[in-house]
């Protein structure tokens, strides 16, 4: 099983729409975690941390449940802008350099 | 600050070539890092440094070395091409590596070996 699983995807949503994007981890250890948005033929960038408490980032929030290993973000009132790739990562403990990346998930939101 | 920069952008090699990918960085960062990225795939670490002089492997480091001689350069060189290594080459840096810090990545090389 791979250590970090998205959605496979793709998601094609309207303008306006909710869209939400789950990912689960099997490393119990995994410590910290991140989505990191990636466009067509560019480089990863980050987009959020992820927080045991949750946390909101203007139309984005992500949410992270230890107990079910399970990350989730969420993006409301989608834009043509947010078309991309979007990116789950963890880090474990004990590996403080080494970033774990799931495939990730391909949103295209159309007008 | 240019930020992470990589060259060349594209390479075309044949199977058996050796070539080393650029990577250089303007931010003082201590921790850089290089991944591949394969469709399907995600990104899988290939080699990484926590300072100059310090190297470590990663995920996948077969057919790939590196040094890391000074803080803002951190170059990876494949020794003997292979088609399996035709990817898109991403190299990252970061402050100090530690968790939650933002890694950085450069625009990346796409590589073919044929």
């Amino acid at each position: 099983r791979k250590e970090v699983e998205q959605d496979p995807g793709p998601f094609n949503v309207p303008e306006g729409a909710t869209v939400a994007f789950n990912c689960t981890y099997s490393n119990s250890a995994s410590q910290s975690f991140f989505w990191y948005r990636q466009d067509c033929r560019k480089e990863p960038k980050l987009l959020m941390s992820v927080y045991s408490s949750g946390n909101e980032d203007g139309r984005f929030t992500a949410q992270l449940n230890r107990a079910s290993q399970y990350i989730s973000l969420l993006i409301r009132d989608s834009k043509l802008s947010d078309s991309a790739t979007y990116l789950c990562v963890a880090r474990t403990r004990g590996s403080n350099y080494k970033l774990t990346f799931g495939k990730g998930t391909l949103l295209t939101v159309n007008p | 600050n240019a930020g992470v920069t990589q060259t060349p952008k594209f390479q075309v090699l044949k199977t058996g070539q050796s070539m080393t990918l650029q990577c250089a960085q303007d931010m003082n960062h201590e921790y850089m890092s290089w991944y591949r990225q394969d469709p399907g795939m995600g990104l899988r670490l290939i080699h990484y440094s926590v300072g100059a002089g310090i190297t470590d492997q990663g995920e996948v480091p077969n057919g790939y070395n590196v040094s890391r001689s000074t803080t803002e350069d951190f170059p990876l060189r494949l020794l003997s091409a292979a088609p399996s290594q035709t990817s898109v080459y991403f190299c990252a840096s970061s402050y100090s590596g530690m968790a939650g810090e933002t890694q950085y990545f450069g625009p990346g090389t796409r590589l073919l070996v044929l």
